[in-house]
């Protein structure tokens, strides 16, 4: 367990209004990633980090911004939250390059 | 693309049978491949791995082997237990796209007792 925090664990919000998801991990890990969890779909990348301030998208960005202003600390912020942004959204952490990841327990996001 | 393709569920067994669930994969490179699990209303954690061909990962009972010449990351456990029940995920890593993981849609395991 990479001790992986994510705040809040759910939420409910209305369309248009912004976001904001944070991850904390106490292990020191250098590469962070946002998924997001769908059915059917698995996870899916929204953006990743490979340092403080080096972010870098994923497969399925448009909506979403990163930011990483310290090695512990990855917040991921829906600027206009719309309906097809409902979903469960994990973070993970990762220590290699390639190698294994380690998620945080979810984020059940709502938009009405 | 690179993708991943796990066998749908939901997948029912009773308790002590075989269970196999099936994971192939496409990768242009030579990802490593890994097992996740998840349990209800929790995050994914890290059942097993392997980092190259022939490799064989294990933990918990489960194991599973990287054939690279049939492209599979079939998930085997001789007997399941109900504390099995959960939904795995097969995936792999690409290292020159951040090392992000790409997921199978992920199969339901029920188990009765």
């Amino acid at each position: 367990d990479a001790g992986i925090t994510q705040s809040p664990r759910h939420k409910v919000t209305e369309t248009g209004t912004p976001v904001t998801l944070r991850c904390h991990q106490t292990e020191n890990h250098r590469y962070m990633y946002w998924y997001r969890q769908d059915p059917g779909h698995g996870l899916r990348l929204i953006h990743y980090s490979y340092g403080v301030k080096d972010t870098d998208k994923g497969e399925v960005s448009d909506g979403y911004s990163v930011s990483r202003s310290k090695t512990e600390d990855f917040l991921l912020t829906l600027e206009s939250a719309t309906s097809s942004q409902t979903s469960v959204y994990f973070c993970a952490t990762g220590e290699i390059l390639g190698g294994e990841q380690y998620f945080g327990p979810g984020t059940r996001l709502t938009v009405t | 693309g690179d993708s991943v393709t796990q066998m749908e569920g939901p997948v029912t067994l009773s308790e002590e049978a075989f269970l196999t669930i099936n994971c192939t994969y496409t990768a242009t490179g030579y990802p490593s491949l890994f097992w996740y699990v998840q349990y209800p209303g929790e995050g994914l954690q890290l059942l097993l791995k392997a980092t190259k061909a022939d490799d064989k990962g294990s933990n918990k009972g489960f194991e599973a082997t990287y054939r690279k010449e049939t492209t599979s990351f079939h998930l085997e456990k001789g007997s399941v237990q109900v504390s099995d029940s959960a939904v795995y995920f097969c995936a792999l890593s690409i290292y020159n796209q951040g090392g992000k993981l790409i997921f199978g849609q992920g199969t339901e395991l029920s188990v009765k007792p």
